[in-house]
């Protein structure tokens, strides 16, 4: 699996848009890539995926470079809630390939 | 709808006692997957499963771990013996199969052990 490079922290004023991004040059053409958060004392949850082109769901906007080479997660108004440990991820769409968790970006959403 | 169930949520034993994590995964799900989590590691995959079968374990640590899953709905992770360096957040989780498109792994909220 391609790795990824995400700054250690990041603050967002509650309400504003956090624009996390995440760097991953060695991406190969089938890698996807995916977000996962993890809330002080839960598992991680699963946000959002993309290939090629950008994704929206009800959590989040994923945004990927045209080369691929970085993405950006964009939460477009955060919460307090939103407080985490965001994990860029790239790997295979294949249920059985395992994901690599690096250290993340923790993003602190102050009021 | 149930997510991953982990249980027990806490444990706290001595070294040298056996532990064992159980694990019921999402129903449905073709693939379950067993995490570690320590402050200086990380989260690290332990073991898979698809359809019961254990298909990747070249993350288990050592001969101390053992993992099983005897039917879909059932899998169980066992240290013995255990010892301090054994101290993590083990989590579960479970995903379908790729055929039905999108299938990120659904997590469960983890089981917090301590080896004294």
């Amino acid at each position: 699996d391609a790795k990824t490079t995400q700054p250690p922290s990041m603050d967002c004023a509650e309400g504003r848009a956090a624009n996390l991004p995440c760097n991953h040059s060695t991406i190969s053409g089938n890698e996807y890539v995916y977000w996962y958060r993890q809330i002080h004392s839960q598992g991680p949850q699963y946000i959002i995926h993309g290939l090629k082109n950008n994704e929206t769901n009800e959590m989040a906007s994923l945004i990927i470079t045209e080369d691929r080479k970085s993405s950006t997660l964009i939460l477009p108004h955060a919460t307090l809630r939103d407080t985490a440990v965001y994990y860029c991820i790239v790997t295979l769409n294949n249920a059985g390939n395992m994901l690599t968790f690096g250290g993340g970006t923790r993003l602190m959403v102050k009021p | 709808d149930a997510g991953v169930i982990q249980s027990p949520r806490h444990e706290v034993t001595e070294m040298g006692q056996e532990v064992t994590l159980r694990c019921k995964p999402i129903s449905g799900h073709d693939y379950l997957f067993w995490y570690r989590q320590t402050m200086m590691r990380g989260l690290e995959l332990l073991i898979y499963f698809n359809n019961n079968v254990p298909i990747d374990d070249s993350g288990m640590p050592e001969d101390r771990f053992s993992a099983k899953m005897p039917n879909a709905s059932f899998s169980t992770l066992k240290i013995q013996p255990s010892e301090p360096r054994d101290s993590a957040v083990y989590f579960c989780a479970s995903s379908p199969s790729w055929s039905t498109g999108n299938q990120p792994q659904h997590f469960g909220d983890g089981t917090r052990l301590s080896i004294l």
